[in-house]
């Protein structure tokens, strides 16, 4: 199947720093990929949409301006979180599908964020 | 938008049992369906997929069974093994072909011997 790569696996950092997560898609191009977070014993909630050379989608209540999502090529997407506070703590995980139908979604392996 | 109800929370069975865990979703135009499983701290993996065309899909012990019309789908999971134990997750698209899978809130299942 596809590959998704995503780093770093995990990240501590202090408050009102900014850290930096990168999403690949490394054997296939993906114009779309989604950003999601996931809490302790919970789902996958969606954030965002990122779109290759356009803005990204949020979704409502997440803050656009905190967290940026960069998708420069057609294989990297990058979710930055700026000013993070340790409610910002969480697993951020991005998907892609190879294709434009619905096909399978194929995960990166997460990035667990401590903001200490 | 979609929006995905997973049912129950926790499933306990013991081994050799089967497990059934249920979705019902809210957009009559969604036609793909996945189910994923979820170990601790680890990603996803899709486990079995159905598309609207079909009622019905079987992969060993798993099957995935679709009711377009009442809406909803079902995890099916035969003789049951302690390694089978994992969170599992059903999904649908949001907003159509190409788009972001929406979650339901996942199953713990835990399969004791």
């Amino acid at each position: 199947g596809a590959v998704v790569s995503q780093h770093p696996s995990w990240v501590i950092c202090k408050s009102g720093t900014s850290v930096k997560i990168e999403c690949r898609s490394l054997d296939f191009q993906a114009t779309t990929m989604f950003w999601y977070r996931q809490f302790p014993k919970q789902s996958l909630m969606l954030m965002a949409t990122s779109n290759e050379g356009s803005k990204a989608t949020y979704e409502q209540g997440v803050e656009k301006d905190k967290f940026l999502i960069n998708h420069a090529s057609l294989t990297l997407s990058t979710l930055t979180v700026t000013s993070a506070h340790p409610e910002d703590s969480s697993f951020y995980i991005c998907s892609a599908q190879p294709g434009q139908l619905n096909t399978e979604a194929f995960f990166g392996q997460g990035t667990r964020l401590t903001v200490v | 938008g979609e929006n995905v109800e997973q049912h129950p929370s926790t499933l306990s069975v013991q081994e050799g049992d089967s497990a059934v865990i249920k979705c019902t979703y809210s957009d009559s135009a969604s036609n793909y369906f996945p189910w994923y499983k979820q170990e601790l701290g680890k990603r996803p993996q899709l486990i079995i997929d159905i598309r609207s065309n079909v009622g019905e899909k079987k992969d060993q012990r798993i099957a995935v069974t679709l009711n377009k019309t009442a809406k909803h789908f079902s995890l099916h999971i035969t003789e049951t093994q302690p390694e089978d134990s994992a969170v599992y997750f059903c999904a649908a698209p949001s907003k159509g072909a190409g788009t972001a899978l929406i979650f339901g809130k996942g199953t713990t299942l835990s399969v004791s011997s």
